[in-house]
């Protein structure tokens, strides 16, 4: 099973919204609305920030968000700031390898 | 608050097995899928495998014939043994609590939280 394919980076200035895009198969994106997002920032474990497709855990900024059509899921970030600056990736369940990541995508805030 | 601890040898020759145990600290072991993650240096994330608190597993398919993750129910502890290390198998190793979902009349990991605080192992003769 291929790993899910994220751009390697974006960049947005602070206060603007970007979107990070997650591309999958129908066995895995897809099929299921099990896609999950992690941010990890330098030398830190990664950290839940979506899950379920849509959901937030407690104490995640309404800032993020996510989409979905057909294959391909979206991270959305609103009013960008500092902090964000870190990596994201993006998980799937997989009909054939149960879960899959994304390659992962570098964050820049200008 | 749960909370993750791991630890095990950080530097292999090639050839040797590969040995991480991870301990679970203010939770409940049972209605999970207890998990290892990996993650090359500068590269992405790689799931490796699960196991319940019934003692059934999951692999990625692609390190299947290498890997076996344990649980020690009794300590709250699970581990991960992967064995014939390479250099392609130098990376930093965690361990994560999995969250289940029903789906379709079983149930399936879904997403990680919390995460340990990662193990780099690196391969190098």
């Amino acid at each position: 099973q291929s790993a899910l394919t994220q751009p390697a980076s974006v960049s947005g200035s602070p206060g603007q919204s970007i979107t990070i895009s997650c591309t999958g198969t129908n066995s895995d994106v897809g099929s299921y609305n099990l896609v999950s997002w992690y941010q990890q920032h330098p030398g830190k474990a990664p950290k839940v920030i979506i899950y379920e497709g849509s959901k937030r855990p407690s104490g995640v900024s309404n800032r993020f968000s996510h989409s979905k059509s057909g294959n391909t899921a979206s991270l959305t970030i609103s009013g960008l700031q500092a902090e964000d600056e870190a990596d994201y990736y993006c998980c799937s369940y997989a009909r054939t390898s149960f879960l899959v990541f994304g390659g992962g995508t570098k964050l820049t805030v200008l | 608050q749960v909370q993750l601890q791991q630890w095990g040898a950080g530097l292999l020759k090639p050839s040797e097995t590969l040995s991480l145990t991870c301990a679970v600290y203010g939770g409940s072991f049972s209605g999970y899928y207890w998990s290892w993650i990996r993650q090359p240096p500068g590269k992405g994330l790689e799931w490796i495998g699960e196991i319940n608190h019934s003692g059934s597993t999951n692999y990625n398919p692609s390190l299947k014939s290498r890997v076996t993750i344990s649980a020690d129910t009794s300590k709250n502890q699970f581990s991960l043994k992967l064995t014939s290390v390479s250099a392609a198998d130098t990376a930093s190793y965690y361990c994560a609590r999995g969250i289940p979902i029903r789906y379709s009349s079983r149930w399936i990991n879904n997403w990680f939280d919390p995460w340990g605080q990662g193990t780099l192992v690196t391969v190098s003769s």
